[in-house]
């Protein structure tokens, strides 16, 4: 069974650099039949996309994060990660780890909570 | 960058009708539209790809047409677990991006 497991720090203080990883259990990051992404969700906001990495392993980034954003992969763990640096208070946000199939995110991570406070 | 603009932005039904949320693009996406649903507390869940395909073990009430810049998620008749948030997105043109939303809320 597929599942997508988020883990980091949950509290970054301001500027500093945000790191998470997605553990992915059930299927290979490498297939080339899918996608991994990074969405993340403000409190009580919409969707926002980060970031998009290909089996091939190009990478895409939203254009309004791209100078800040990196998103790498360790196929020997079988796990994907975003590092997002100088964070502000409006990068507090609930973030997942979000697999693609074709155009579309069909399966999600449970999202894990990421607050930048001093 | 293709925006995407849902409408309403918050619906109040009751359960047994119809619910008809649209979701409108800044300029053409093909049929490269997905809807989602988000309840309280939960990732959010694919329901319906290329405009009008429903996804693996989505219930038959859940339908999407359109394609270009309009398109429409149906209901067509609510259950108690339908009321949450539904999210539009397309992936035809970086950067990946998604509608505001729109809140069903039981009436």
């Amino acid at each position: 069974q597929l599942q997508l497991q988020e883990s980091g720090s949950g509290l970054v203080k301001p500027s500093q650099t945000l790191s998470l990883t997605c553990a992915v259990s059930g299927v290979s990051i490498s297939s080339g039949d899918y996608s991994w992404s990074w969405i993340r969700q403000s409190p009580g906001k919409g969707l926002e996309w980060i970031a998009y990495m290909y089996h091939s392993g190009s990478t895409y980034y939203n254009p309004s994060l791209k100078s800040r954003v990196t998103i790498s992969d360790d196929r020997s763990k079988n796990q994907f990660s975003l590092k997002l640096s100088s964070v502000t208070a409006a990068d507090t946000a609930v973030y997942y780890c979000v697999r693609g199939t074709g155009d579309y995110f069909d399966y999600w991570g449970q999202g894990t909570l990421v607050t930048v406070s001093s | 960058e293709i925006v995407l603009t849902q409408s309403p932005a918050t619906l109040s039904l009751s359960p047994g009708e119809r619910a008809t949320l649209s979701c409108r693009a800044s300029q053409s996406v093909s049929s490269y539209l997905a809807w989602y649903q988000q309840k309280p507390g939960q990732a959010p869940r694919l329901l319906i790809y290329d405009a009008s395909n429903r996804a693996t073990g989505i219930p038959a009430r859940f339908s999407g047409s359109g394609s270009g810049t309009d398109f429409t998620l149906t209901i067509s008749s609510l259950e108690p677990e339908d009321f949450a948030v539904y999210y539009c997105h397309q992936r035809f043109n970086w950067p990946i991006t998604f509608g505001q939303g729109t809140r069903l809320e039981i009436k």
